[in-house]
């Protein structure tokens, strides 16, 4: 049962519009949620996570808004940029127990120029 | 700047073959935990460590072993590589003893089992 889900595999934007990549989760004892950028042959790297007690948290070009009552995270990046071009992970994590990190499918996103 | 490196960027192995994934973390991180990563199922947790010698099975343990000696290195055991193993693995680790905490990856070996 795939507890968090990115329902878009891929996504295409024009340089210099906003890019936003979604994430849902079925978990409501999930309390903490970050993003992570993969370029091919590398491993994922952080970006930006947000803890449950907020809506939203902003790292420069990179904000990424939680909905609880709708289970709902987004990733916003604005302006797009070409190096933005990569696959991205959302992943959850429970407020107890392991730090384990549950992870949706990825969003593949290509930035056109 | 944590770093995290794996053995190997690419291997090739044939069926039936015991297969080791070394992973090294330089700061002194007490969690690591091993992936892999197949196209539209993201990363699946295999194992995971809280401390030396200590190991925890994640969502997709059957087929693999772990080990952990020292702190600082993770290693993932093949026993019997199968062909279903072919995938691009990759490690991570993470502070420990805290909450709600960031996980850092290294850059992953593919490996294929022919």
């Amino acid at each position: 049962d795939q507890q968090v889900k990115q329902n878009s595999p891929s996504l295409s934007v024009q340089e210099g519009r906003i890019s936003i990549l979604n994430c849902d989760y079925t978990n409501s004892m999930f309390d903490y949620f970050l993003w992570y950028k993969k370029y091919p042959a590398e491993g994922p790297t952080f970006l930006i996570s947000i803890s449950s007690i907020k809506d939203k948290n902003e790292d420069g070009r990179f904000t990424v808004f939680l909905n609880k009552s709708a289970k709902h995270l987004s990733l916003h990046i604005v302006p797009s940029q070409p190096g933005d071009s990569a696959v991205y992970f959302c992943a959850a994590s429970l407020i107890q127990g392991a730090q384990k990190l549950v992870f949706g499918q990825g969003t593949r996103l290509t930035i056109n120029p | 700047d944590v770093k995290v490196t794996q053995s190997s960027r690419y291997l090739v192995k044939r069926t039936g073959e015991k297969v080791f994934l070394e992973c090294v973390q330089d700061m002194d991180h007490e969690n690591m935990f091993w992936y892999r990563q197949d196209p539209g199922l993201g990363l699946r947790l295999i194992y995971f460590s809280y401390d030396v010698k200590m190991k925890e099975k994640g969502d997709i343990p059957e087929g693999y072993s772990v080990s952990r000696e020292k702190k600082e290195r993770f290693s993932l055991i093949l026993e019997s590589a199968s062909t279903n193993q072919t995938s691009m693995y990759l490690c991570a680790s993470s502070l420990g003893g805290g909450y709600q905490e960031t996980q850092y990856f290294g850059p992953g070996t593919r490996l294929l089992v022919l």
